[in-house]
């Protein structure tokens, strides 16, 4: 197990087409995270889930966001009917346990909506 | 929201120690301070955390605040690699919240 790994690393797309990214976490880890990050700031937090079930989301989040996680392995975040304003980078990290311990963070997906 | 706050960029010479700053005046009790450096087109890598006590391991020494309201990341010899953007972020409930950063120049 090398790390967190996400699918696809690029994606243009093109405004009102819906995207669907991949995170596979390490293996053993039960909490994984979806963060987004534009062009010089932190990343944002959009949501989290321990095992299977989907604990927080931010407001950041819209209706036209959704995030799973089957099983409690890895998890997918849809966007449906991208807008120009989502183009970011979206980073997945992962972690066993809580705040208390590190996170990993996978190399992000970066998203271009044209 | 409890954000922290950082200088915007800071300036060091490569082989000599690097203090990078953090205020987190509302933190709350229960919220650890963690450090994640990135490079670009890369995502944040962990440095270190820690709640009250001052942390150290193989890449730097975390110096916690009494009050808990500031923390400094100290890299004891900088090296060109340790160029990158420094984030200090609060790790609460719901994941970690990060600031801008600071932008961390090594000169050689």
């Amino acid at each position: 197990d090398t790390g967190v790994s996400q699918d696809p690393r690029h994606k243009i797309t093109k405004r009102g087409q819906n995207v669907t990214f991949r995170c596979d976490p390490i293996s053993e880890h039960n909490r994984l995270y979806w963060y987004r990050q534009t062009l010089g700031q932190g990343p944002e937090f959009l949501t989290y889930f321990q095992n299977e079930a989907q604990l927080e989301k931010s407001r950041l989040l819209s209706d036209r966001f959704s995030a799973e996680r089957p099983k409690g392995s890895f998890s997918t975040l849809e966007i449906q009917r991208t807008e120009q304003g989502d183009s970011a980078m979206y980073l997945c990290a992962s972690s066993f346990g809580g705040m208390n311990t590190e996170a990993f963070f996978g190399q992000g997906t970066r998203l271009t909506v044209v | 929201d409890a954000k922290t706050t950082q200088p915007n960029s800071m300036e060091s010479n490569e082989e000599e120690p690097v203090h990078l700053p953090c205020n987190h005046s509302t933190i709350s009790g229960t919220d650890y301070i963690h450090w994640y450096r990135q490079l670009p087109s890369q995502g944040p890598e962990y440095v270190i955390h820690g709640l009250t006590s001052n942390v150290n391991n193989r890449m730097a020494s975390l110096a916690i605040a009494e009050d808990r309201k500031s923390s400094t990341l100290i890299l004891h010899r900088a090296t060109l690699r340790d160029a990158a953007v420094y984030y200090c972020t609060r790790g609460g409930a719901d994941g970690l919240t990060f600031g801008k950063g600071t932008h961390l120049i090594i000169q050689p």
